[in-house]
């Protein structure tokens, strides 16, 4: 069955700390990629994605995101993270032909001022 | 464009009951998706909706329903409601294979 694997459950930085939030899915296929984000309180909203073309997507608030087809890997990155960053962060794919969303089970991030 | 609309927002219900849930899609968007959330499991896939039809379900038992209308907005009912069904339920509705979600109806079942 496909999945998807977030590694890190809960982070914790200090401000200006990187941040690299790994994300590892099992299709050998073409899969469309999206990281969310869950601030406090607040709706989820969509981070990035990547379809296709460039593996290194750029998304709001001074994320990235780089896809490595070899390692089945979509890792969040962002260089200098700010205390509003403090959210839950999702992975989700779609794989194939599949039209379920698979999600992965979230990494919640903590940044302290 | 609007965003996702969902209604109500909070419920408390007692075991036994049923409750319905309402979300209305982006404008132009016909796919309408639902998810339960909860701690420590993260997003589960109820079902989705598109054009009307069920397109997509997940494993979740049959007290779990939902529909979607001609105008594309979606109810989702629980029906017998258990102290495990406490959640947030999310509504996202898909436009360019992109999801975009509602803020959700949190339930409390007691």
């Amino acid at each position: 069955a496909q999945s998807v694997s977030q590694h890190n459950h809960h982070v914790i930085l200090s401000e200006a700390a990187s941040l690299e939030l790994g994300c590892n899915y099992s299709y050998g296929g073409t899969v469309n990629l999206f990281w969310y984000v869950q601030y406090p309180g607040q709706h989820l909203q969509l981070l990035l994605k990547y379809f296709s073309g460039d593996p290194l997507v750029k998304g709001i608030k001074g994320f990235e995101a780089e896809f490595i087809k070899s390692k089945f890997s979509f890792n969040l990155r962002k260089p200098s993270v700010q205390w509003s960053d403090t959210a839950e962060y999702f992975c989700a794919v779609y794989a194939g032909n599949n039209r379920k969303l698979i999600w992965g089970l979230g990494t919640s991030l903590a940044v302290n001022p | 464009k609007a965003g996702v609309t969902q209604t109500p927002r909070y419920l408390i219900k007692t075991r036994g009951q049923q409750v319905t849930l309402s979300c209305s899609p982006i404008s132009g968007h016909r796919s309408v998706s639902w998810y339960q959330q909860t701690p420590g499991q993260g997003l589960q896939f109820l079902f989705e909706y598109f054009s009307e039809t069920q397109r997509n379900k997940g494993n979740f038992p049959g007290r779990f329903s939902g529909r979607q209308f001609s105008n594309s907005r979606s109810e989702m009912n629980v029906s017998t409601l258990e102290l495990g069904d406490s959640a947030l339920y999310l509504c996202a509705s898909s436009g360019q294979e992109t999801q975009y979600f509602g803020p959700g109806t949190r339930l409390l079942v007691l």
